[in-house]
């Protein structure tokens, strides 16, 4: 168990819904991120968060969002979903969010657009 | 743009022979060469981070390497247990980590 938690755990929904996703990193980390993984792609970096404040971004499409809040946690908005979009989502923190700060990862959240 | 390619893509081990898991990069500047590991369905968890051309960390039957151009994953005698997708990734000059696809190793007893 990384102590990154991560809800839900299963979404399903249709084409052009909206869905929020939710994520506590560990207890002390002040930096969070979020990565896509498709099926036959690997973990896609979508945007990091440190201490509440956007950081770096990754290939995240405008239809995603994000954000962190004061309580550190963070959650990644996703609308006009689109059957593409159907992969797990992980979430992770590290301490400070620097280059080379380990990142721990969340169990993720399996998303399927139907 | 950094760059990880992992090799091969799917290894298959009986138990107890040892072997090794490539992943070649290009990069800006490194910063930092991670190792993960990851079961199906499940988040990657930390094996590693190297940070330097000669430098090399080891955990159990695992023994991590790296060079300028590439790092090494070596499993000695490895378990079932061992079976995983096993994940490369670096930071360099920009401001994420980059991974690499991986490689899917099975372990048969």
């Amino acid at each position: 168990d990384s102590g990154v938690t991560q809800t839900p755990k299963h979404l399903i929904t249709a084409t052009g819904q909206r869905v929020t996703l939710r994520c506590s990193p560990r207890s002390g980390d002040l930096s969070v991120y979020w990565y896509q993984q498709s099926l036959d792609q690997g973990l896609q970096f979508l945007i990091q968060y440190y201490n509440g404040e956007e950081r770096a971004k990754g290939n995240i499409l405008e239809r995603f969002s994000a954000q962190q809040f004061p309580d550190l946690h963070s959650e990644l908005n996703l609308s006009s979903l689109e059957l593409g979009d159907s992969a797990l989502y992980f979430c992770a923190s590290s301490v400070a969010g620097g280059l080379t700060d380990t990142q721990y990862f969340g169990p993720g959240t399996r998303l399927t657009v139907l | 743009e950094d760059q990880v390619t992992q090799s091969p893509e799917a290894l298959r081990l009986q138990e107890g022979e040892s072997s090794s898991l490539n992943c070649s990069y290009t990069v800006s500047g490194l910063r930092g060469l991670f190792w993960y590991r990851q079961d199906p369905g499940k988040g990657p968890e930390f094996l590693f981070t190297l940070y330097s051309a000669g430098e090399e960390k080891e955990k159990e039957r695992l023994k991590a390497t790296l060079t300028k151009k590439e790092s090494f994953l070596h499993i000695t005698a490895p378990k079932p247990e061992d079976s995983a997708t096993y994940l490369c990734a670096l930071s360099g000059g920009y401001q994420k980590v980059t991974f690499g696809t991986g490689t899917k190793l099975q372990v048969i007893p």
